[in-house]
């Protein structure tokens, strides 16, 4: 049974600092893994999707990166804003039969003017 | 715009009451989606839909009824057996189930008991 773990639950930061979010999995036979953001009382906004072949992807300020064989992503905000501030998702897409999706729990962001 | 609309934002059930939450998308995804969300947990299955007339269970679809009776359209009954509905449901949907596409989602609703 796949488990998707994010560590921090919640974490603090000043405005402009760059910062790193964690994701961890236990069954590397993964699909592909997607990052969402979350606002409170609202759905979830797709940032980044990874296929199980890439490494990284990028958007603007943001850069996840997936190494499989660790069963680990990690999304990197830049330059953080008071806007980032939110709770950050991922998800891990498995490759066998129904291919089931996995949500981690969270990081709550907050960003410090 | 494309997206996925989900009404009512905030419903409330009476003890022994049915309430059905809807799920209407204009992207033409084929696979639909309902998740149940609860403080502190990831986003948990309900049920699943891959295709028009056809859906699955997911890994909590106890106390739960779903149609898809239209490709848009993906409603989800949340019967009496269901004890404990209290939580935020979210609608998503995905090109195909076997791809590698992104799931989208709807903004939700909150459901409470009186």
């Amino acid at each position: 049974k796949q488990e998707v773990t994010q560590i921090p639950a919640a974490l603090s930061v000043p405005e402009g600092e760059n910062l790193v979010l964690n994701c961890s999995f236990t069954d590397s036979a993964i699909y592909n893994l997607q990052w969402f953001r979350q606002d409170p009382g609202k759905g979830l906004t797709s940032l980044l999707l990874i296929q199980s072949s890439q490494r990284e992807q990028t958007s603007g300020r943001l850069n996840a990166s997936l190494d499989k064989s660790s069963g680990r992503s990690t999304l990197y905000i830049a330059a953080s804003q008071p806007g980032d501030s939110a709770t950050y998702l991922c998800a891990v897409k498995g490759s066998g039969g129904y291919q089931k999706v996995t949500f981690g729990t969270g990081t709550k962001l907050q960003v410090i003017p | 715009d494309g997206g996925i609309t989900q009404s009512p934002k905030y419903l409330f059930r009476k003890e022994g009451q049915n309430v059905t939450l809807s799920c209407e998308q204009n992207l033409n995804h084929d696979a639909m989606y309902w998740y149940r969300q609860d403080p502190g947990q990831g986003l948990r299955l309900i049920y699943y839909s891959q295709i028009v007339n056809d859906f699955q269970k997911g890994d909590i679809a106890e106390g739960y009824s779903v149609s898809r009776e239209k490709k848009e359209s993906f409603p989800l009954t949340v019967t009496s057996a269901q004890k404990n509905p209290t939580a935020f449901y979210l609608c998503a949907s995905s090109i195909g189930q076997g791809t590698g596409q992104p799931q989208h989602f709807g903004d939700g609703t909150r459901l409470s008991i009186l």
